[in-house]
């Protein structure tokens, strides 16, 4: 079965660094997402992605973070300097049609510990 | 300061019993509601969606039960085993202000199958 995959599976950074998350949606899907959780609580949004572009951001998603997808295969999170609140999982997800016509499907996610 | 992660609501059942997680929703104009597993050190793993022209679906030994009156989300698990032992959230997308993209998720319900 197809999965969205995740790397690094833990990301360890300085404060003040920048740091980048990978994703590899499912290969026929349209809709990208990245969700964070932090520890102990629910899972968030934080923006959606259709046709090169941003569809809808969260409050979450401000101007220290960007979204690319530098490929046909490859969906980035990038956080420009860290704070130490950005210590989360970083979940990616992607869907194949609007994510109310269809499901969206989880990466295993990305631990990043902010030092 | 420290953050307080949310107190999980538990539910312990015994092998080959049947389980029903509940979930309240807050969006009366929530259109698609999903519900997902989560094991440790994992990412949601999608098990079954109900739209609101519905008000039950089944699946394979789970069933999805939606009272839109009171706005709740009822997930039943028919004999259950160990390895559905995990954390379920409901998921809905909220259909307010044209936002069809993101998922809002519930806090969770650890179940706990003893064998």
């Amino acid at each position: 079965e197809p999965e969205v995959t995740q790397t690094p599976s833990h990301q360890v950074t300085q404060m003040g660094q920048e740091v980048i998350l990978r994703c590899v949606p499912i290969s026929n899907h349209l809709y990208f997402y990245w969700y964070r959780q932090i520890l102990g609580q629910k899972v968030e949004f934080l923006v959606s992605f259709y046709n090169n572009e941003i569809s809808e951001k969260s409050e979450i998603f401000d101007d220290q973070f960007s979204v690319e997808r530098p490929d046909g295969s490859n969906f980035t999170l990038k956080i420009r300097s860290t704070k130490l609140e950005d210590s989360a999982m970083y979940f990616c997800a992607s869907s194949g049609q609007g994510a109310d016509n269809q499901p969206q499907h989880f990466g295993d996610g990305t631990r990043l510990s902010i030092l | 300061g420290e953050s307080v992660g949310l107190h999980l609501p538990t539910l312990s059942v015994q092998e080959g019993d049947n389980s029903i997680i509940n979930c309240a929703y807050s969006n009366s104009a929530s259109d698609y509601f999903i519900w997902y597993k989560q094991e440790s050190g994992k990412g949601p793993q999608f098990i079954i969606d109900i739209r609101s022209n519905m008000d039950k679906r089944q699946g394979q030994r789970v069933t999805v039960l939606l009272n839109k009156t009171v706005k709740h989300l009822s997930l039943q698990i028919a004999a259950t085993q160990p390895g559905d032992s995990a954390v379920y959230f409901c998921a809905e997308i909220p259909n307010s202000g044209g936002s069809n993209y993101k998922l809002t998720f519930g806090k969770g319900t650890l179940l706990t199958v003893n064998p």
